[in-house]
This record gives structure tokens, sequence and C-alpha cells, in this order.
């Protein structure tokens, strides 16, 4: 069955730190990627997305996303995180069909 | 533009009772979806419409039901709410199936 996988269910990092979530992916065939965030209290915004060409994809507030075909992975990174950047993240696959697959959410803690 | 809103923000019901969620969009969207959060569960899929007239079930779509009578808008329907219902619903639009996906900022419904 197709699925996505976010195997932390929380990270915590402290501000100025660098950043990486891990989002991996069933299936043989490249689906569409995404990364959305998730303020706590607010609907989900969409950070960056895949769908072919250069798999080293730029975000909205600084994120970045690379896409290894090898690995079935679509890790989210940011070089240094901002207090503001604490909260849900979720990936999400679309193979050619009408619906997204949503993981179960990566939650963001940053220290000051 | 509005994007997609929900109506309403808030809600809390008795066990048996029923009601109408509402999403609209603005954006001329063909795809509406509807989702529910649960913690730990990410996003899972309940109903989701192709087209105005169009609806069709995801992945838990029991004790619901749908209706998309114009393209802007798209009804969630608890005909007899339970506890297990108790949940945060976010709905959704997209161009294009297996695309990106614009959400609302969600209702937060508790079943006592």
């Amino acid at each position: 069955a197709q699925s996505v996988t976010q195997p932390d269910i929380h990270i915590t990092v402290s501000e100025g730190a660098s950043l990486e979530l891990r989002c991996n992916y069933s299936y043989g065939a490249t689906p569409y990627l995404f990364w959305y965030v998730q303020s706590p209290g607010q609907g989900l915004q969409l950070l960056l997305k895949y769908f072919s060409g250069d798999t080293l994809v730029q975000g909205i507030k600084g994120f970045e996303a690379e896409f290894k075909r090898s690995q079935s992975s679509f890790n989210l990174r940011k070089p240094s995180v901002h207090w503001s950047d604490a909260a849900e993240y979720f990936c999400a696959v679309a193979y050619n069909t009408d619906k997204l697959i949503f993981g179960t959410g990566t939650r963001l803690q940053v220290f000051p | 533009n509005a994007g997609v809103t929900q109506t309403p923000k808030f809600r809390v019901l008795k066990t048996g009772q029923s009601m109408t969620l509402l999403c609209a969009q603005d954006m001329n969207h063909e795809y509406m979806y509807w989702y529910r959060q649960d913690p730990g569960m990410g996003l899972r899929l309940i109903h989701y419409s192709v087209g105005e007239g169009t609806t069709a079930k995801g992945e838990v779509p029991d004790g619901y039901n749908v209706s998309r009578l114009k393209k802007q808008n798209f009804l969630l329907g608890l005909e007899s709410a339970a506890p297990s219902q108790t949940s945060v619903y976010f709905c959704a639009s997209s161009y294009a199936g297996g695309n990106e996906q614009f959400f609302g900022p969600g209702t937060r419904l508790t079943v006592l």
C-alpha cells in the first residue's frame, strides 16, 4: 500500500542550529512530493513541492528539500532555525491520483 | 481573495445531534477535500469531490456525508454525532487532483 513515513514524532533544536526532517515514501514510482507546515491552531501551509527536474527544491521561509530516488526520501532542511519555525511539519505524496497521502507529522520545538 | 474558509470555527455537540460544516473556496478549484486531524494520526481523508455534483469516499468515511451542489462549496454532515468524531476538521481545495492543496483554518468539534 502507498504510504508516507515521518520517523521522527518530535524534534527539539536550539535556535540557530540546522534542521533536517525526514520523510520516506513507499511504492516504486516517483510521486509528487510536498511539505506542509502547521502552526498551532492554524491550517496547513505549503512550504515546497517537487514534481520533476532539479532534485533540490527551494521553498518559503528559507526551507529546502532534496528528493533522493535511491532512498525514496524527501527530507526537509533549514540551515538556521528561528524560534518562529516551531510548528508541526507534514510530508505528503501523490501517486497519480486525486488524493494526497499525508505522513503523521513531526513536531518541531525550538529552544532559545 | 479569502482562499478557503470554514464555518463554524468551534462547535460542541451532544451525542446523537446532527450538524453541517461548511467549506467555501473562491479560487475556482475543481477538487475539494474534507480531512480530520487527530493527535499522532496526521490528516485522514474523509470524503472528497472532483467537481460540482460529485463526491467520493476517502479513508474514514463512516458516520459522515457530503454534498457538492455548488462548485465553490463543500458540505460535511454528521447525522448522529458520536464522541469518536471529536476532532479538528480541515477542508482543502485544489485545481487538480494530486496537486497542491490549499487548506482552511479548521473547525474544532467536540462531541460530549
